[in-house]
């Protein structure tokens, strides 16, 4: 079956810009979760969607944000990009969540210059 | 709260030797525990979990891991080391539930010396 999609893999934005990112998860994963991962801070947890409702959020600015489709896809926006918003951002997909564990896509790149 | 330690960020061995990367997590109930490898410009791949019962946990590519309480560890280990296993591991504690998310380490770089 086919994997977890992620759209676009890479991206170049200015500073102040926005973006979204798209990821399609594995058919019939009702979870889809999202990562940053950085050199410096490693790989941090974003939020979590089930059944189109944020079931949990991590640490990070109101900036970022994110929703779920009836679908199970997903997308996450970046409003008002800073250049410490540059990373790698994963997209993990889970039949029901961490007890089925996750499979994650290949990332999209984002630099902001 | 959830945390893991990953000691140290790189470790060198040579081909058909021991892989052992150490792994130890702090978690208030019991965890489900995960080992993902990344190789460059890619996601992270699922090498095995731990969720209950028994504490030795078989992976993909040969490896393995056993979940140990009583030392909060989950060691991850093969027995011989090929040149495609060459990338960066990191170790992963999860709660389910509301709070459903991953907590990672920081990871380590493997690097197999022919």
């Amino acid at each position: 079956k086919a994997g977890v999609t992620q759209t676009p893999r890479y991206l170049i934005k200015t500073r102040g810009q926005q973006v979204t990112l798209s990821c399609s998860p594995i058919s019939g994963h009702r979870s889809v979760s999202w990562y940053q991962q950085t050199p410096g801070q490693g790989l941090q947890f974003l939020f979590e969607y089930f059944s189109e409702t944020q079931r949990n959020k991590g640490n990070f600015p109101g900036r970022f944000s994110g929703r779920q489709f009836s679908n199970s896809r997903s997308e996450m926006n970046v409003s008002t990009l800073e250049l410490g918003d540059s990373a790698l951002y994963l997209c993990a997909s889970s039949l029901d969540g961490v007890s089925y564990g996750y499979t994650f896509g290949s990332g999209t790149r984002l630099t902001v210059v | 709260a959830q945390s893991v330690t990953q000691l140290g960020s790189h470790v060198s061995v040579s081909e058909g030797a021991l892989v052992l990367l150490r792994c130890n997590y702090s978690s208030s109930v019991p965890p489900y525990l995960f080992w993902y490898v990344q190789y460059p410009n890619q996601g992270l791949q699922l090498l095995l979990k731990y969720t209950t019962g028994a504490t030795l946990v078989k992976g993909i590519n040969g490896f393995e891991a056993e979940f140990k309480k009583s030392e909060t560890s989950f060691h991850l280990t093969k027995p011989s080391a090929h040149m495609s296993d060459a990338a960066e591991y990191f170790c992963a504690v999860g709660l389910s539930g509301a709070n459903s998310k991953l907590t990672f380490g920081k990871g380590i770089t493997l690097s197999v010396r022919p």
